[in-house]
């Protein structure tokens, strides 16, 4: 168990839909990064927090944006879903944003575009 | 570099055997790497770490390799389990003021009992 929790762990929507995915980091830990990994692209880093602050942004689409909160969990929201979205949303969480910090990941949420 | 495709190389090892993976990175800039184990239905689970200024760091039954000449990381595993079935991706973080990741695109291990 890597201490990092995510909810829902599956979910199941329309296209056109918006959904709002939670991560809780590890104790103790700062900074939250969001990643996508589909079947055809692999890991990719979305996006990256430290301590309510967006500190560093990779392939984040327009539609999608994140935020992190006082009591440092975060959310991913997804918006005008398309079936291309269809993937895992990984959450992963360090101590601090400042370089070459283990990243240490939740068991991720299954989304599934209809 | 960033994963690309998805077409996983597999290695097929007898319960017992010492495994190695390999792995190519892209960036010679890269300070520190991260190997990752993933089994179905799980996030990435952190294995062992090492930073650009060794070229070997040794773990519980498993040891990586650094080889900045020719940008090559290896995860030797000893004496493989049927629990180590899974997913192995190398990360590697550039050295810039983030701790961003780019990751491999993964090699599968699959023990035979």
């Amino acid at each position: 168990d890597s201490g990092v929790t995510q909810t829902p762990k599956h979910l199941i929507t329309a296209t056109g839909q918006r959904v709002t995915l939670r991560c809780s980091p590890r104790s103790g830990d700062l900074s939250v990064y969001w990643y996508q990994q589909s079947l055809d692209q692999g890991l990719q880093f979305l996006i990256q927090y430290y301590n309510g602050e967006e500190r560093a942004k990779g392939n984040i689409l327009e539609r999608f944006s994140a935020q992190q909160f006082p009591d440092l969990h975060s959310e991913l929201n997804l918006s005008s879903l398309e079936l291309g979205d269809s993937a895992l949303y990984f959450c992963a969480s360090s101590k601090q944003d400042s370089n070459n910090q283990p990243q240490h990941f939740g068991d991720g949420t299954r989304l599934s575009i209809l | 570099g960033e994963s690309v495709g998805l077409h996983l190389p597999t290695l097929s090892v007898q319960e017992g055997d010492n495994s190695i993976i390999n792995c190519a990175y892209s960036n010679s800039a890269s300070d520190y790497f991260i190997w990752y184990k993933q089994e179905s239905g799980k996030g990435p689970q952190f294995i062992i770490d090492i930073r650009s200024n060794m070229d070997k760091r040794q773990g519980q039954r498993v040891t990586v390799l650094l080889n900045k000449t020719v940008k090559h990381l290896s995860l030797q595993i000893a004496a493989t389990q049927p629990g180590d079935s899974a997913v192995y991706f190398c990360a590697e973080n550039l050295d810039d003021n983030f701790n961003k990741f780019y990751f491999g695109s993964g090699t599968k291990l699959n023990v035979k009992p």
